[in-house]
C-alpha cells in the first residue's frame, strides 16, 4: 500500500495568514502516460463529512475559493491556504488514487493561532 | 443537488451482523463508481469497500474481505453494506462515497471522492 504522510500535525496559523500542509507519498503518483498526479485534498469541518477541494493535484473543485491552491508532483504535494479564514478551521486530509487501495494522509488540523 | 444518505447504524455485539443503505440522489447513478470509507472514532479515513457501475466487479480491503459484501440496486439508486462476524475495530462512521474522475480495471477501482453523505456510525461493543 503507498504510504501518505502529511506534516505538520497540527497548524495554528492567524487568521488572513499562509497555511501550509505538507503531504509525502512513498512513490510516485505521477502517471507517465498521462502526466497526472493522482492525488487529491479534502477538508472536514468539525461534525461534517470531508468536502473535495482538489484533485489531480491542483485542480480546484467548482465551488472551492480559489484562496485554496495544491501544487507538487511525483511524491511531494502542498495545500495552501493563502489567507486564512475562520471557517477555514477544520482537518485536511490528502488522498492518493494511484495505486488501489486508495489510502489518506493522517490529516493535518489547521486552527486559529 | 447530489445526494447520498446513508442509514442502517446502530450498537450491535461482536460476531452480530448488521446492513447499511446509501440513497443516491440527484445524479445518474448507474454511471458512477460507488464506494464506503469509514473513519474509527477520532481517527482518519480508511477504505472499505468499491462496487463498479453495473455492480459486475467489487474490491475490499484486507480486513473486511470475507466478512462484508458491497450490493447496489440501480433501479432503487441504493447501495449497500452488508456486514456480518463484526469486530471492535470496525466501530466507525461508515461513509456512502461517489467515485470520480478515474476508472476501475479488473483488480481494483482508481477515483477521488465527492460527494461523501453524512454518514451513519456502527459501534460494534458487547
Amino acid at each position: 500500500d503507498i504510504v501518505m504522510t502529511q506534516s505538520p500535525d497540527s497548524l495554528p496559523v492567524s487568521l488572513g495568514e499562509r497555511a501550509t500542509i505538507n503531504c509525502k507519498s512513498s512513490q510516485s503518483l505521477l502517471y507517465r502516460s498521462d502526466n497526472k498526479n493522482y492525488l487529491a485534498w479534502y477538508q472536514q469541518k468539525p461534525g461534517q463529512p470531508p468536502k473535495l477541494l482538489i484533485y489531480w493535484a491542483s485542480t480546484r473543485e467548482s465551488g472551492v475559493p480559489d484562496r485554496f491552491s495544491g501544487s507538487g508532483s511525483g511524491t511531494d504535494f502542498t495545500l495552501i491556504i493563502s489567507s486564512l479564514q475562520a471557517e477555514d478551521v477544520a482537518v485536511y486530509y490528502c488522498q492518493q488514487y494511484y495505486s488501489s487501495p486508495p489510502t489518506f494522509g493522517q490529516g493535518t488540523r489547521v486552527e486559529i493561532k | 443537488q447530489v445526494q447520498l444518505e446513508e442509514s442502517g447504524g446502530g450498537v450491535v455485539q461482536p460476531g452480530r451482523s448488521l446492513r447499511l443503505s446509501c440513497a443516491a440522489s440527484g445524479f445518474t447513478f448507474t454511471t458512477y463508481v460507488m464506494y464506503w470509507v469509514r473513519q474509527a472514532p477520532g481517527q482518519g479515513l480508511e477504505w472499505v469497500a468499491v462496487i463498479s457501475d453495473d455492480g459486475s466487479k467489487q474490491f475490499y480491503r484486507d480486513s473486511v474481505r470475507g466478512r462484508f459484501t458491497i450490493s447496489r440496486d440501480n433501479s432503487e439508486n441504493t447501495l449497500y453494506l452488508q456486514m456480518n462476524s463484526l469486530r471492535g475495530e470496525d466501530t466507525a462512521v461508515y461513509y456512502c462515497v461517489r467515485g470520480v474522475g478515474g476508472y476501475c480495471s479488473t483488480t481494483s477501482c482508481y477515483h477521488w471522492f465527492d460527494p461523501w453523505g453524512q454518514g451513519t456510525l456502527v459501534t460494534v461493543s458487547s
